[in-house]
């Protein structure tokens, strides 16, 4: 079972916070974890990628991966009001080429 | 990573009637996904399309209700089929290896079944 499990939100947090976002997967066998952005109306947007444990930065992004705890999240800084949108957990697992989503969690940022 | 051109991106259709969606890859991949997107969910895929072979389709979904075509390695189109007002959604293609540059997703078509 494949199952990909996020906190639907929303998720409300002020101009200038952290957002933190978090996912679960219940495959031990994933290997590449993913991060999408989706604004209303559009298609998901790739912001961020992870195959190993810990951290990886990538601007105001970070992505955390911890495969013991099958938890991954991604925590965006100095949030800004056009980072408004659904974020999208993806996982790929072993044996499998396609990408399996969680729900999303719907992030307002109030300015 | 692949740039996708999609279309229609969006048609409201006739129940009873079929549409054809397709996607261009300005590159060649091997494998290109079809994933349906439901008002307010997540994305669910549809099918893998593979070129040189018969799509895999996930549980759920049929070849007669969403014949898949590739005739290449930069083509393919998701046709939905005797449509009804339950398969309005957004269908979306993607392409990718998994790798550092993940998966692309084409722009979506929003469909509309009334």
């Amino acid at each position: 079972q494949k199952e990909v499990e996020q906190n639907s939100g929303p998720l409300s947090v002020p101009e200038g916070a952290i957002a933190s976002l978090n996912c679960t997967y219940s495959d031990r066998g994933s290997q590449s974890f993913f991060w999408y952005r989706q604004y209303s109306g559009k298609s998901p947007e790739l912001i961020m990628s992870i195959y190993s444990n810990g951290d990886k930065e990538d601007g105001r992004f970070t992505a955390q991966l911890n495969k013991a705890s099958q938890y991954v999240s991604l925590l965006i800084r100095d949030s800004q009001p056009s980072d408004s949108a659904t974020y999208l957990c993806a996982v790929r697992v072993t044996g499998a080429n396609n990408l399996f989503f969680g729900t999303g969690t719907r992030l307002t940022v109030i300015p | 990573s692949a740039v996708i051109s999609q279309k229609p991106s969006r048609d409201i259709c006739q129940r009873g009637t079929s549409l054809t969606i397709q996607c261009q890859v300005d590159s060649q991949v091997t494998m290109m996904f079809w994933y349906r997107q439901q008002p307010g969910q997540s994305l669910t895929l549809i099918a893998t399309a593979n070129q040189g072979s018969e799509a895999t389709y996930e549980s759920g979904f049929v070849i007669d209700k969403f014949p898949i075509s590739r005739p290449n390695l930069t083509f393919s189109t998701l046709t939905v089929s005797n449509m009804s007002p339950e398969d309005s959604s957004i269908y979306l293609c993607s392409v990718g290896t998994g790798g550092i540059y993940g998966y692309t997703f084409g722009s979506g078509t929003r469909l509309t079944v009334v």
